[in-house]
């Protein structure tokens, strides 16, 4: 079946920057999605880019998706004590229509 | 209004309890979920309602029985859960329910069953 992987951990200080890092294996995947959950909370979609595209940018974050290593990057610039949470990669695509996939999630925690 | 609405935040309950949890939402949104979270995990899908049908059932168990009264509401009915149960339920919805969509999730509801 679908499989997406991250790694589990990420540690940064303030004001650097941060990339969390996933891959998944299903090649008909049209859409990636990062989802960032905070404690206590629910998921909040944070981006999301179509499979025909290699990159997005919005704000402080960049989407790079290498569609032929099915790797999937999220940078956070200038990283903020905010910004540390859990993220979680998912892809949805045809061969799982109506769901989303998601990834075990990395936790990002940035030092003050 | 972009808010999933989930009551209530929190729910203690002995295995022999009925209770429900409620979602809403005024997005206009046509489908509408139920995951599963244990701590530190992924949310796990169990239901999937679009246009008010029951698309997906992830071989749930029948202790959990869900119902869409509405296009904005979504109620999952507990009954005779077990210790395992105890999870956090996040609800959320998309627009169509369609292969390539953005989930909206409410807060979800920490369950603990006793």
């Amino acid at each position: 079946g679908e499989d997406v992987e991250q790694s589990l951990f990420l540690s940064v200080r303030e004001g650097d920057s941060s990339v969390i890092n996933c891959t998944y294996t299903d090649s008909s995947s049209t859409y990636l999605y990062w989802y960032k959950q905070e404690p206590g909370a629910g998921l909040q979609l944070l981006t999301y880019i179509f499979s025909n595209m290699d990159m997005k940018q919005d704000q402080r974050l960049t989407v790079l998706l290498n569609k032929k290593d099915k790797h999937l990057s999220l940078r956070i610039a200038d990283t903020q004590t905010g910004d540390s949470a859990i993220y979680f990669c998912a892809e949805s695509g045809r061969t799982n229509a109506g769901k989303s996939t998601f990834g075990d999630g990395t936790t990002l925690t940035v030092k003050p | 209004d972009t808010e999933v609405t989930q009551t209530p935040k929190h729910l203690v309950m002995g295995m022999t309890n009925k209770k429900s949890l409620k979602c809403e939402q005024h997005m206009g949104h046509r489908a509408m979920y139920w995951y599963k979270q244990k701590a530190k995990k992924p949310p796990e899908l169990m239901f999937v309602y679009s246009y008010e049908k029951l698309s997906i059932n992830e071989s749930v168990p029948s202790r959990f029985s869900p119902e869409c009264p509405n296009s904005s509401l979504l109620n999952l009915h507990l009954h005779a859960l077990q210790p395992e149960d105890s999870a956090l339920y996040l609800c959320a919805s998309s627009q169509e329910g369609a292969v390539n969509e953005k989930l909206f999730f409410g807060s979800g509801t920490q369950l603990s069953v006793l």
